[in-house]
């Protein structure tokens, strides 16, 4: 079975902490995604890559970045971590025309 | 840029009677389709897909969808729902050229009482 893992289940950060979560996925597929889910919004991208090095703004990259040093790994930097930021964060990939291959999340709470 | 309907935000429903959840889509160019759901604490596990071919598309646990063109719509359909359907349930839309981002529903929550 194909697996995106999410590092952390829960974290509990400060306000103005710089916050990495990171994302594994095993079945070497070349677009990787971070997503949050926040509720009544549904979920908004934040942001893509196509291959190892190459990333693309989503629709909210606002406080975020992102990092894809090798294909199996996309990782979410908040550089500065801010109360709005609290959210579920969600991290995907795919290959060709299937659907996503989801994580199970990174509840982020920062206080 | 697509954007995503789903018309009902939750739908209460009981056990062995049917459920249909609405979506509509807004887009200016080719389209997949998905629905996607979410159990309580999960990350999301993919439903159904249209990519092209026949228009009504048959998924896991009985699930079902109808792709039509004209009224821009996606609607998931299931004659008879268990417990264990409880869950909230995301209509997603890709552009055929868009590297595969999705454009999400605000999601529907389903609560199947017995």
């Amino acid at each position: 079975d194909v697996k995106v893992t999410q590092s952390s289940r829960y974290l509990v950060k400060r306000t103005g902490e710089k916050v990495f979560l990171e994302c594994v996925q095993d079945m070497d597929h070349e677009n990787m995604f971070w997503y949050r889910q926040d509720p009544g919004l549904g979920l908004r991208l934040i942001y893509f890559s196509y291959d190892v090095k190459m990333k693309e703004k989503g629709d909210i990259p606002e406080g975020y970045s992102v990092s894809r040093e090798k294909k199996e790994r996309f990782s979410l930097i908040l550089e500065s971590a801010s109360t709005n930021q609290t959210s579920m964060y969600l991290c995907a990939s795919r290959s060709g025309l299937n659907g996503y291959t989801f994580g199970s999340g990174t509840r982020l709470t920062v206080v | 840029a697509q954007s995503v309907t789903q018309l009902d935000s939750q739908v209460p429903v009981f056990e062995e009677a049917p459920v249909e959840l609405r979506c509509n889509y807004s887009s200016s160019v080719s389209v997949y389709l998905f629905w996607y759901v979410q159990y309580p604490n999960q990350g999301l596990q993919l439903l159904l897909k249209y990519l092209s071919g026949s228009t009504l598309v048959k998924g896991i646990n009985g699930f079902e969808a109808e792709f039509n063109k004209s009224q821009t719509s996606f609607h998931l359909r299931k004659p008879s729902v268990h417990i264990s359907d409880t869950a909230e349930y995301f209509c997603a839309v890709s552009e055929t050229d868009s590297w595969g981002k999705l454009q999400f529903g605000a999601g529907t929550q389903v609560v199947v009482t017995p």
